[in-house]
């Protein structure tokens, strides 16, 4: 089955980086992309970004523009995302989701990472 | 502020039929597929309905999806204790380089 498996809890000072990586397997990956979401404590879900598996072609949500890296491996099936200058407010669950790409659903959603971000 | 306007809250008793709405723009809802996701506590979102009104296979038929210009709605049918969770519509917005914008979620209570 189409299974998404991320990383563990990461713990990272504010102006630090984290990195989250979300195995793939079950399908094809170089046929989707992968689309990254994030969730604030008690609060709603927001996106991020994605990349193409294919081709790497990626797209952002303005506000992580120049902040937010994604990678993929496709030797290994493996999306990443990389965050840098990180703040108190990225304190959040990071998802990723298998994403064809534009008019496609996000599914199936890996099992998320919190990352806190704290002095 | 989500761009996407859900109410925070909802509720209604077993067997009941709810609906759930999402209010958007002529740049997000109005011309673009809308998704529906439901949230159980401390799990990943699981997709629900997707372009409009599709169900993926395993969701029950309880469920259904439905646009009217720049609003969605889910639908809840014979509503069941394990229905109580966070619901969220999505859509991308073309606006603003175009992006992918989700409600602020609706958290359904079964009374």
């Amino acid at each position: 089955q189409v299974q998404l498996v991320q990383s563990g809890a990461e713990v990272r000072k504010p102006g630090a980086s984290v990195k989250v990586s979300c195995k793939a397997s079950g399908y094809t990956f170089t046929s989707f992309g992968i689309s990254w979401v994030r969730q604030a404590p008690g609060q709603g879900l927001e996106w991020m970004g994605w990349i193409s598996a294919y081709n790497s072609n990626t797209q952002f949500a303005q506000r992580f523009q120049g902040r937010i890296t994604l990678t993929t491996d496709t030797s290994t099936t493996t999306a990443y995302m990389d965050l840098r200058n990180l703040r108190s407010d990225d304190t959040a669950v990071y998802y990723c989701a298998r994403h064809f790409g534009s008019g496609y659903e996000f599914d199936p959603w890996g099992q998320g990472t919190l990352v806190t971000v704290s002095s | 502020q989500s761009v996407l306007t859900q109410p925070p809250s909802a509720s209604g008793t077993p067997g009941q039929r709810v609906t759930l709405s999402c209010s958007g723009s002529d740049s997000n809802i109005g011309s673009n597929y809308v998704y529906w996701y439901q949230q159980l506590p401390g799990t990943a979102p699981k997709l629900l309905i997707f372009r409009n009104n599709q169900r993926p296979s395993g969701v029950p038929d309880r469920f259904s999806g439905s646009t009217s210009g720049t609003s969605a709605s889910l639908a809840i049918s014979g509503l069941r204790s394990e229905d109580e969770a966070d619901y969220y519509c999505l859509t991308w917005d073309d606006s603003l380089s175009g992006t992918w914008v989700f409600g602020g979620g609706t958290k359904l209570t079964v009374l």
